[in-house]
């Protein structure tokens, strides 16, 4: 079957803890994005990746950071810098980066206390 | 940014049409209008997309003025696993990013 996976689906961390979100695909497609949505609002835009290694800040990347190492992995790691970290967090990818045609994982909830 | 504006809610019954509008007058001539949906705690799906022509797929179609100021989603049969959240995102401020706002809560009723 091919998708995209992220794990876990819930995760809890003690605040000032560094956190990181995993995020695999086997569609071969070269784009890869995170979103961050909270409750009762639409998706913004962390970082995105058309290429290995390489990545670009999305609208809200402040407190987090990625890798692109592999084509088919994008994790996320939210660092102790982000003021608001709870959140449900969802990867997607997409052919190329001119492609808005996006495939989305099942999303991670992330609550930190 | 192209942006879009949707209604915050919607109403069907089950087995009728659902027709689900967005505004988006200020898309630019070669920017596609797509459409999304979010059941409850879960990862957005694709539905469709179009540039200027109506289009069908298997699960809706897509209904976009000739102005391209605004188009309508249609579910032909709503059944009750449409109930979602539908987005139509706008293209972002660069290539290859969709801007996604509230989008229109779609409750589907027996």
């Amino acid at each position: 079957d091919g998708g995209i996976t992220q794990s876990p689906k819930y995760l809890f961390r003690k605040e000032g803890q560094n956190v990181t979100l995993s995020c695999e695909q086997n569609l071969n497609h070269d784009a890869m994005y995170w979103y961050r949505q909270d409750p009762g609002q639409g998706l913004r835009l962390i970082y995105y990746s058309q290429i290995v290694n390489d990545f670009q800040k999305g609208d809200i990347a402040e407190g987090y950071s990625v890798s692109r190492e592999k084509k088919e992995s994008f994790p996320l790691t939210v660092t102790s810098a982000q003021k608001n970290p709870t959140a449900f967090y969802l990867c997607a990818s997409s052919i190329g980066l001119g492609s808005y045609e996006q495939y989305f994982g099942p999303g991670t909830r992330l609550t930190v206390t | 940014d192209a942006k879009t504006t949707q209604p915050p809610s919607m109403d069907c019954a089950e087995g009728r049409a659902a027709n689900l509008p967005c505004n988006h007058s200020t898309i630019s001539g070669n920017e596609y209008v797509y459409w999304y949906r979010q059941i409850h705690s879960q990862g957005p799906q694709y539905i469709i997309h179009g540039l200027k022509n109506n289009e069908t797929n298997e699960m809706a179609s897509l209904i976009i003025t000739e102005d391209r100021k605004s188009s309508t989603l249609i579910l032909p049969h709503a059944t009750l696993r449409d109930t979602a959240v539908y987005y139509c995102p706008g293209p972002g401020d660069s290539w290859g990013k969709l801007q996604f706002g509230a989008g229109t809560q779609v409750v589907v009723t027996p």
